[in-house]
C-alpha cells in the first residue's frame, strides 16, 4: 500500500502565477481533504471532496479550487498566486463512513510551494 | 466555531526524562480529540485519538494522553523519551458535529527537542 502520494514535492512560482499540486488518496480511500501550513504554524482546512463535489471549505478565498476524478485523486489549483501562498500543502485521505470520527485521515507528504 | 491551543511552542527536555505537552480546545457537546507528529520533511502520523469511553488513550510510540471534559484538556504524555522523538506535536479536534464532515482543526504546534 503506498499511502497517500503528492506531487510535486517542492515547486517555486512567483506572484500573479497559477498552481497545481495533485494528490493521490491511500488505496480504498474516497474522500480527500486539502490542508495549507504555513512556517511555523499548525494545518488549515481548505475544503474536502468527496463523490467528486467540494462538500465543505474553510476559510479560504475563491483563488483556492480544487477537482476530484473518478479514481478519487484529487487537485489544488491556486490562482493569482500571493507570497503569503508560501506553505506545505498537505492532502489527507479518509474513507466515508458513520461520522463517528473513526474515518481517521492519512496524510501524504505534503508540497511545498515557494512564491516570489 | 472549534479552536486548540497548544500552551508551549518548544519544549526541551532530556533523553529518558518524562515529557508532557499540552492541549485545551475550546468547550463542546461532543468532541474528538487527536494527536499528531510531524517529523522533518514529512507529513502528518496519527498517536493516538480520543472519540469516547475511557479517558485515558494509549497510542504509537509509547505516547498517552488523557482526557479532561470539565478542564477541556487532552495533555500528551510519555514516561521515558528518546532522541527519536524529536518532533512537531499537533494537537487537533473533530469538527463533526457543525457539519463538519471530519474537518481537523489543529493547533499551532508543540516543538519537542530532546537532548542527550
Amino acid at each position: 500500500d503506498a499511502g497517500v502520494t503528492q506531487s510535486p514535492t517542492h515547486l517555486i512560482k512567483t506572484r500573479g502565477q497559477q498552481v497545481t499540486l495533485r494528490c493521490s488518496p491511500k488505496s480504498g480511500h474516497d474522500t480527500v481533504s486539502w490542508y495549507q501550513q504555513a512556517l511555523g504554524q499548525g494545518p488549515q482546512f481548505i475544503f474536502q471532496y468527496y463523490e467528486e463535489e467540494e462538500r465543505q471549505r474553510g476559510n479560504f478565498p475563491d483563488r483556492f479550487s480544487g477537482h476530484q476524478f473518478p479514481n478519487y485523486s484529487s487537485e489544488l489549483n491556486v490562482n493569482a498566486l500571493l507570497l503569503g501562498d508560501s506553505a506545505l500543502y498537505l492532502c489527507a485521505s479518509s474513507l466515508e463512513g458513520p461520522r463517528d470520527g473513526d474515518n481517521e485521515q492519512f496524510f501524504g507528504p505534503g508540497t511545498r510551494l515557494t512564491v516570489l | 466555531a472549534q479552536s486548540v491551543t497548544q500552551l508551549d511552542s518548544q519544549v526541551p527536555v532530556f533523553e529518558e526524562a518524562p515529557v508532557e505537552l499540552r492541549c485545551n480546545y475550546s468547550s463542546s457537546v461532543s468532541v474528538y480529540l487527536f494527536w499528531y507528529v510531524q517529523y522533518p520533511n514529512q507529513g502528518l502520523q496519527l498517536l493516538l485519538k480520543y472519540l469516547s469511553g475511557s479517558t485515558l488513550v494509549k497510542g504509537i510510540n509509547g505516547f498517552e494522553a488523557e482526557f479532561n471534559k470539565s478542564q477541556t484538556s487532552f495533555h500528551l504524555r510519555k514516561p521515558s523519551v528518546h532522541i527519536s522523538d524529536t518532533a512537531e506535536y499537533f494537537c487537533a479536534v473533530s469538527d463533526m458535529f457543525s457539519g463538519g464532515y471530519n474537518k481537523l482543526i489543529f493547533g499551532a504546534g508543540t516543538r519537542l527537542a530532546v537532548h542527550p
